[in-house]
């Protein structure tokens, strides 16, 4: 069974550095075709793709945020990291971890985290 | 980037309809869009991929198809718990993209 949590503070202040850890099972970030994504969804607002790391450690960015944003996975740890700086309360979103994979050419996010609420405010 | 277009945006639909969900993107993207079905309060869960693949464990009420530009969702028979929100993505190119959503209401 594959499943995905995500973890981090849930109350933030304007100009703070934000720190998300993605905790996973069932599937190896080592496996070809494999990647860990982070999306966020801001209160009563469609989805926004944020970063994605793969297996060959190909990491990819949003490139309205890619200055603010990295992403690192250990894999002997079955985590994925997602950090983002310069909080202002537009962040104020549900940030979610899936899992990518590619199946014959085509990639999807296949299981999602349930999800963690991160509010900026001051 | 490549933007997605959903529509409508709202539906209402009785038990046992059927129903399409259009997604159209601003320029070609092969085959390579999924589907997605977000209730309330719970993370978005996958659908459909490649377009038309249905993912395992869906009903086969849903079906996807179309490919370049426009793309749909179809539930055949609607029943009470497809009520949710359904969102598209394309994956043909970064940034990954969605559209704006459509929530399906169950009259």
């Amino acid at each position: 069974q594959i499943t995905l949590k995500e973890s981090g503070p849930t109350l933030l202040k304007p100009t703070q550095t934000l720190t998300l850890t993605c905790t996973f099972s069932g599937f190896s970030l080592t496996t070809s075709g494999v990647g860990v994504g982070w999306i966020r969804q801001p209160p009563g607002k469609a989805l926004e793709w944020l970063a994605l790391i793969y297996w060959d450690d190909d990491e990819r960015y949003s490139p309205s945020l890619k200055s603010r944003l990295t992403i690192t996975k250990d894999t002997s740890k079955n985590q994925v990291v997602l950090t983002m700086t310069y909080m202002d309360p537009v962040d104020t979103a549900t940030y979610y971890c899936a899992q990518m994979m590619i199946l014959t050419g085509y990639g999807a996010f296949h299981i999602w985290g349930q999800g963690t609420m991160v509010t900026v405010s001051s | 980037d490549i933007q997605l277009t959903q529509s409508p945006s709202f539906l209402s639909a009785s038990v046992g309809d059927r129903v399409t969900i259009t997604c159209r993107a601003s320029q070609g993207i092969s085959s390579y869009l999924a589907w997605y079905q977000q209730k309330p309060g719970k993370a978005p869960k996958l659908l459909i991929y490649a377009a038309s693949t249905l993912q395992s464990g869906v009903p086969s009420r849903f079906s996807g198809s179309g490919s370049g530009t426009e793309f749909s969702l179809t539930i055949s028979s609607l029943q009470p718990e497809d009520s949710a929100t359904y969102y598209c993505q394309q994956l043909n190119s970064y940034p990954l993209t969605f559209g704006g959503g459509t929530k399906v209401e169950i009259k």
